[in-house]
């Protein structure tokens, strides 16, 4: 069975960072593109971005908001995969969802129950 | 990007009844090389992840009722419930995956009438 949990949500100032985790279990992990989608409350789905295998590059792909701030990184030998997430503005309090699924990260049918990120003064 | 939109924001559907949901890319998702358009169908429930309905824009993900069917293609698509039951009131989202960043639509809520 497909499980993705993630933690490290939590409350932070603007302008600071944050980690947070996704622990993967139940498929080859090596072998999965991986991606980060954000809900702000009470809002819609917003793609953050994907991380590619590492036979495929390892590649790393990011929505606008993200770029520059946030950071998508893997660690295969844990099943884990991480958001860097640095230069935190009030508009980044979301729930943090990790999800995989179909071929290259498209579809996404296997989602985590998200982390919650507030970012307030 | 391409941008996704999504009407109507809202509907309400009697027990029994269809609904329709409608999902514009702002260029096509269709994929030549593939022979398939790059688009997916979501449902959300209250305090729950998105779970996937639809994917290559008719393709039902297994389990899933076949009550739900999706068709359209390029830039065009339509997400329909053809017998709404309680359980179907949600938040719906298509999603293209055509192009990065992969954008969703704004997302459609059906309630009961």
């Amino acid at each position: 069975e497909v499980q993705l949990v993630e933690s490290g949500g939590t409350l932070v100032k603007p302008g600071e960072s944050l980690r947070v985790s996704c622990a993967a279990s139940g498929f080859t992990f090596r072998n999965t593109w991986m991606t980060w989608v954000r809900q702000a409350p009470g809002k819609g789905l917003e793609w953050v971005g994907r991380i590619k295998s590492r036979k495929d590059g390892e590649t790393r792909n990011y929505a606008a908001p993200a770029i520059g701030r946030f950071t998508i990184s893997r660690d295969d030998s844990r099943n884990m995969v991480y958001l860097q997430m640095n230069s935190l503005r009030t508009e980044d309090t979301a729930l943090y969802y990790c999800a995989t699924g179909g071929p290259e990260g498209s579809y996404l049918d296997h989602w985590g129950q998200g982390t919650l990120v507030i970012v307030s003064s | 990007d391409i941008v996704m939109t999504q009407s109507p924001d809202s509907l309400a559907v009697s027990l029994g009844e269809r609904a329709t949901i409608n999902c514009k890319s702002s260029q096509t998702v269709f994929f030549n090389s593939k022979n398939k358009n790059s688009l997916a169908w979501y449902q959300q429930k209250p305090g729950q992840p998105p779970k996937l309905l639809i994917y290559w824009a008719s393709t039902r993900e297994s389990g899933v009722p076949d009550r739900f069917s999706g068709s359209g293609s390029g830039t065009d698509f339509i997400l329909t419930i053809s017998s709404l039951q309680a359980e179907d009131v949600a938040v719906y989202y298509c999603q293209q995956y055509y192009d990065t960043p992969f954008t969703f639509g704004p997302g459609t809520k059906v309630d009961i009438k």
